[in-house]
């Protein structure tokens, strides 16, 4: 059974302050490693597709990374507007493409 | 252009009833994907369809059911709703060819009572 833990739950920061989220992964076969951001009420909005560890991407002040057992999201001098939730996901082998999420990390960025 | 699209945004049920819930993907999007998060929870995977055929289920009860349409819009159904069944539904969508990402939509929020 694939699995998504997420870290940490929770995470506050003064704007300008640089840090990382984790997204620790057990999978049969890693189809692709998926983050969201998610705003209150609102659905999921795609980020980044990692498919081979190794592999890096980025846009703005995000970048996404992957090794073979975790991946981390790198926040590089947020913006108060950059504060949400934040899902990874990943997709398995198989025939389904119905993605396992972890629960998230909620980040919020003080001005 | 349109992203997913949702309806209702907004439900109210009570135990036992039963619910429809609709969707209408990004357009040439052929496969919709159906969640439920429960508060505080990431999103979990219910059913996914493509070109009209159901290729995943998660899991979810028998209770659960979806169909895709030729247009490729998608209903979720719920029967013999219980409370634990009150959350945010959500839909995605996506190209279907291999591994592309998946969008979502705002998601309906059903609430039972």
């Amino acid at each position: 059974e694939d699995q998504v833990t997420q870290s940490p739950e929770a995470l506050r920061l003064q704007e300008g302050e640089s840090s990382s989220l984790n997204c620790s992964y057990t999978v049969s076969g890693l189809r692709g490693l998926f983050w969201y951001r998610q705003d209150p009420g609102k659905g999921p909005e795609f980020l980044f597709t990692l498919y081979s560890a190794g592999e890096e991407k980025e846009k703005e002040r995000l970048k996404a990374t992957l090794t073979k057992k975790e991946s981390f999201l790198h926040i590089t001098a947020p913006k108060p507007e950059d504060s949400a939730t934040y899902l990874c996901a990943v997709r398995s082998g198989g025939g389904a493409d119905g993605l396992t999420f972890g629960k998230g990390t909620h980040l919020i960025i003080q001005p | 252009d349109a992203g997913v699209t949702q309806s209702p945004t907004h439900l109210i049920k009570t135990r036992g009833q039963q619910v429809t819930l609709r969707c209408s993907p990004i357009s040439g999007h052929k496969s919709v994907s159906w969640y439920q998060q429960v508060l505080g929870q990431g999103p979990q995977f219910i059913f996914q369809y493509y070109e009209k055929e159901e290729r995943g289920r998660g899991n979810f009860p028998d209770r659960f059911s979806a169909r895709q349409f030729p247009n490729y819009s998608s209903e979720l159904n719920v029967n013999a709703l219980l409370l634990g069944d009150s959350a945010l539904y959500l839909c995605a969508s996506s190209s279907g060819t291999a591994d592309q990402p998946q969008h979502f939509g705002d998601g309906t929020r059903l609430s039972i009572l």
